[in-house]
């Protein structure tokens, strides 16, 4: 599709697994980003890609979460030894140029049992 | 950090009232987005701002990029029961990479 998609729509897994996210950009999209959103919530921001830069990582609560982007297009969001307060909706959007919108994929509802 | 301090944080209306809702911030902003969330879906882009004054429309939906570059408004006319969702303002200042977003808008429709 054209858009921004992300896989699995829902992942629920125990407390201590690994769980890994997948974001496919919208082709060509140099900017690559990741939020979580809590039940309710607004957006916070976890990491940001900009091509062949190195990615801003600020936003990550801990050193539990990684992220990489293989080849400048598909990304993966990776949660280790996954907490309860973990569970909420991780969402990818990609850009074009800087100043241009993001575009949202539908998430991830991840859920920690 | 930057923060875009969102209003109201919720609004319960009438099927066929106009609804207005706005951002602001201390920080001056060189692009303003205003985003809507149905549930279970991701943010979809309704309007995109660039310059300071600007008045854009998208069919019911109208937002301005404030002239001091540190506000933003977003009207719906003649709301209707499928304007019902989360509303987010978005803005990006000069040299800056991220986007940052206000709290959202929560808006219920009652028919």
């Amino acid at each position: 599709g054209a858009g921004v998609s992300q896989s699995p729509s829902n992942k629920v897994t125990e407390k201590g697994k690994d769980v890994e996210l997948r974001c496919d950009p919208i082709s060509g999209h140099t900017a690559l980003y990741w939020y979580r959103q809590s039940l309710g919530q607004g957006l916070e921001f976890l990491i940001y890609f900009q091509g062949n830069s190195a990615p801003d990582k600020s936003g990550l609560p801990s050193d539990r979460f990684s992220a990489e982007r293989t080849g400048g297009s598909v990304s993966t969001l990776t949660i280790q030894r996954t907490q309860q307060e973990d569970s909420a909706v991780y969402l990818c959007a990609s850009g074009g140029r800087v100043g241009q919108p993001q575009h949202f994929g539908d998430g991830t509802r991840l859920s920690i049992l | 950090g930057q923060q875009l301090n969102q209003s109201p944080q919720s609004m319960f209306i009438q099927e066929g009232e106009d609804v207005s809702m706005n951002c602001t911030s201390s920080s001056i902003f060189n692009t303003w987005l205003w985003y809507k969330q149905d549930p279970g879906e991701g943010p979809v882009l309704l309007i995109a701002l660039y310059k300071a004054g600007e008045l854009t429309s998208n069919g019911r939906l109208t937002a301005q990029f404030g002239i001091t570059r540190k506000d933003s408004f977003l009207n719906i006319s003649a709301s209707i029961p499928s304007d019902v969702g989360i509303y987010f303002c978005a803005g990006l200042t000069a040299g800056a990479q991220k986007l940052v977003f206000g709290q959202g808008t929560r808006l219920t429709i009652n028919p």
